[in-house]
């Protein structure tokens, strides 16, 4: 079946530091990808998406790109804040099934 | 605009009880869904209504976990009884339509400790 597998955490990472957080899918057909982000003690919110091979998906200084031929779609950004501490996951919808599949989130931590 | 609204925020039982989790999506959603995450590893899907009608409930554990929607509106989670795999955060998220592409919105979870 459909799955995602992002890297392990905690990410920690000084402030302004460069960050990519690696995510690959495994998938029947054509799904769209996510990233989703939970700040500590809230809930999940879109960060990013994309819906086709190629296209980049951008918020807030993050960016990532559906690859198809490696069926990845890493989290990067070029200079990381304190406020960026937070647990990331990647996800997919639309391969086999229309449910959402999350990836097992990564902490990340950013210190000044 | 409200956002999706989940109760508690945290219930510590003890193996053997009830608990009953709560979630009010965002006015004019028909498409609401459970999902859970166990202690660090993924969030993974429970069931999806589409109002008042279960549309998906393959990723429910077992008949210990009921889902009710009446009326279309709020959603509530009984798990009955618990057990202590049961901990984990359940969240519930809600949309307008179900395409594939189609942004869910989040409640930030209730933390459910079975002790």
């Amino acid at each position: 079946g459909d799955s995602v597998t992002q890297m392990e955490g905690p990410v920690t990472l000084s402030e302004e530091a460069f960050l990519t957080i690696n995510c690959t899918y495994t998938a029947t057909g054509y799904p769209s990808l996510f990233w989703y982000v939970q700040y500590p003690g809230e809930g999940l919110q879109l960060l990013l998406k994309a819906t086709k091979a190629d296209d980049k998906g951008s918020n807030k200084g993050f960016e990532a790109t559906y690859r198809k031929e490696t069926t990845s779609f890493h989290l990067e950004k070029g200079s990381v804040q304190v406020s960026d501490s937070a647990v990331y996951f990647c996800a997919l919808r639309g391969g086999a099934t229309n449910k959402l599949i999350f990836g097992t989130g990564t902490l990340l931590a950013v210190q000044p | 605009e409200a956002g999706v609204t989940q109760f508690p925020s945290h219930s510590v039982i003890e193996k053997g009880q009830t608990v009953t989790l709560r979630c009010d999506p965002i006015s004019g959603h028909d498409n609401l869904y459970w999902y859970r995450r166990v202690m660090g590893k993924e969030i993974k899907f429970l069931l999806h209504f589409v109002k008042e009608s279960k549309q998906d409930e393959s990723g429910m554990p077992n008949n210990r976990f009921l889902a009710e929607r009446t009326g279309g509106t709020y959603s509530t989670l009984k798990v009955q009884p618990a057990e202590l795999e049961d901990s984990g955060v359940y969240f519930c998220a809600s949309s307008r339509d179900s395409l594939f592409n189609e942004k869910l919105f989040f409640g930030s979870g209730t933390q459910l400790s079975v002790l």
